[in-house]
């Protein structure tokens, strides 16, 4: 069936460096890939996405690149803030009639250490 | 604008068990999808409904099931539970602007003994 693969489960990053999750998703036919980042005890947030007829998608200190080609996505954090420690999850979906269907990566759990 | 809404928060079950959990979506979303969330394993995708009808399920047992109500309104019930199902049980909500965003509940923390 179809799954999304995310790598690392875990990533300790000095404050100021950079952080970069990956994914690969197997489904060819998916078309949009949102990331969501979960802070402790809370909700699931949407950070950013990209459709695939983007390749790149940038929004101040995160960003998210897409190779259709080789089915992987990834997003990366520059400058990292301890805030911006939480567990991040990758998605990709596919959007038709309407209605989106998504499979969820496993997560990763990010910490910046000040 | 009130976020979506679950009930409840925590609940401790045992075996054999069953229970119901409940989800508002923010007003005006009518899409409502679960998500199963637990460690290592990620958000898996239980079931979505839309105007009462359910669109799109998940690879999940017949013990888990769902319904939506003319208001949106949305419940999911599991049977017969088992020590497995303990998890964080997410609902989420999509507006009709169609962007594809999920807006999640914070989830209902389910403990089966």
């Amino acid at each position: 069936g179809e799954n999304v693969e995310q790598h690392p489960s875990t990533l300790s990053v000095q404050e100021g460096d950079s952080a970069v999750i990956k994914c690969t998703y197997s489904d060819s036919a998916s078309n949009y890939f949102p990331w969501y980042k979960q802070e402790l005890g809370k909700r699931p947030q949407l950070i950013i996405d990209i459709r695939s007829n983007v390749g790149e998608k940038k929004d101040q200190r995160i960003a998210v690149t897409l190779n259709k080609t080789a089915k992987h996505f990834s997003l990366h954090i520059t400058e990292t803030q301890p805030e911006d420690s939480a567990v991040y999850f990758c998605a990709a979906s596919i959007q038709a009639s309407g209605t989106y269907k998504y499979i969820f990566g496993t997560g990763t759990r990010l910490k910046v250490l000040a | 604008k009130a976020g979506v809404t679950q009930t409840p928060r925590y609940l401790i079950k045992t075996r054999g068990q069953q229970v119901t959990l409940s989800c508002s979506p923010i007003s005006g979303h009518r899409s409502v999808s679960w998500y199963q969330q637990t460690p290592g394993q990620g958000l898996q995708f239980l079931f979505e409904y839309f105007s009462e009808t359910q669109r799109n399920k998940g690879n999940f047992p017949g013990r888990f099931s769902g319904r939506q109500f003319s208001n949106s309104r949305s419940e999911m019930n599991v049977s017969t539970l088992e020590l497995g199902d303990s998890a964080l049980y997410l609902c989420a909500s999509t507006g009709t602007e169609n962007t594809g965003e999920l807006f999640f509940g914070e989830g209902s923390r389910l403990t089966v003994l």
